[in-house]
Order: structure tokens, then sequence, then C-alpha cells
């Protein structure tokens, strides 16, 4: 079957770096997708990786392994608004997307 | 308006009910998702639209009926459900809606449904 695993909750401190990773294994792989998920709101687009490596964007980072099945998301600089959840998606053969449960990221002062 | 709404944001039915949910894309979007998000865990695809026409529909019970009028507009309309069924239920649009890797999806914020 195909399958998602991120921790559930992670937590770490305002202005350190924290790492959320995310491993699957889906029939066919299209692509690799994080949002970011505030409580109440509406899930955000972050990144794509559909190449192994590092993609970086401002304060925030993916990276992807295919061979591993693979990725993290890497978030720097810490700030109290960062405090929600991340949400990895594996795109599968028929380009449609699978889900992780969501990792709730607490950020502490 | 911009992005994507959805209406109401807030929604209480009883079993015999019957209710709709409504979702607009000021995207210009050929592909329109109904998700359903319970606590702790993945948001379930319900129904995918492209260009109208249903291509996905994974094993969603008969209570639940979605309806596209055109690539803007998408509805789930509600009958007989569940205590279950209260969650979340977000929708999505994406440009392509399939064949396209780096396809982002757009949510809007969802509707909190609770059936008592």
């Amino acid at each position: 079957g195909q399958n998602i695993d991120q921790p559930t909750e992670m937590t770490a401190t305002e202005g350190a770096i924290v790492q959320i990773n995310c491993t699957y294994q889906t029939s066919g792989f299209n692509g690799l997708f994080w949002y970011q998920q505030h409580a109440g709101e509406a899930p955000t687009f972050l990144s794509y990786n559909v190449l192994d490596g590092l993609e970086e964007k401002g304060r925030f980072s993916s990276f992807l392994s295919r061979s591993k099945g693979y990725s993290y998301l890497l978030l720097k600089e810490l700030q109290m608004k960062d405090s929600a959840s991340y949400l990895c998606a594996c795109m599968d053969s028929n380009y449609q997307l699978i889900w992780g449960a969501g990792t709730k990221l607490i950020i502490k002062p | 308006e911009t992005g994507v709404t959805q209406t109401p944001r807030h929604l209480v039915m009883g079993m015999t009910n019957k209710k709709s949910l409504k979702c607009e894309q000021h995207l210009g979007h050929n592909a329109m998702y109904w998700y359903k998000q319970s606590a702790k865990k993945p948001l379930e695809l319900m129904f995918v639209y492209n260009f109208k026409e249903q291509t996905e529909n994974n094993s969603v019970p008969s209570r639940f009926s979605p309806e596209c009028p055109n690539s803007s507009h998408l509805f789930l309309h509600l009958h007989t459900l569940q205590p279950e069924d209260s969650a979340l239920y977000l929708c999505a649009s994406s440009q392509e809606g399939g064949g396209q890797g780096n396809d982002e999806q757009y949510f809007g914020p969802g509707t909190r449904l609770t059936v008592t």
C-alpha cells in the first residue's frame, strides 16, 4: 500500500533550527510537496521537490532522496509564527497526492 | 474575492438534514478537489473534477454528492450524514489536475462540519 510517515509532533525554540522528516512508499513518484497549515486555516504551499537534492527558499529548505524514499523540511531562525502543522504529500504514478498526517510544530520562546 | 473561498465556514446539521457546501475559485484553474480532514489523520481525497468532469471518486459514500457546474464552482451536497462524518471539509484547486508533477494545489479555508 501507499504510505507517508512523519512525526506527529515536534517542539523547538525560537531562533533555532528544526528538521521535519518524511518517509514515503508510493506506487510511482512524481514529486513531493510540503504544505504549512496554521490551526483553523487552509494548508498553504511551501515547496515541491522532484529531483534529489536541496531546494532553498528563504528560511525554509526542502531535501529529497528518491533512492531512500525520504524528504525533510528544514526551518531556520524559527519564529513564533512558524508554529503550525507541516504536511508532507507525495504524488504517485497517477498524479494523485498521498498525504501524511502532518507534524505539529510547537515553537517555544 | 481572491483565491479559493468556501461557504459556510461552520455547519451543524442533524442526521436527517440536507445541506450543501459551496466552493469557488478565482484563479482560473481547471481542476477542483474535495478533501476531508479529520484530527490527526491524513487528508482524504474525496472527489476530483477536471474541466467540470469528475475524474476521481475515492469510494466515498453516496450520502456525499458532488456537483461541478463550471470550472470555478464546486458543491458538496450532504444528506443523511453520520456523526463520524464530522470533520473539516477542504476545497482546493490547481491549474492542471493531472499529468503534471508540479501542480500546486490552492486550498480554501474549509467548512467545519458537525453532525449531531
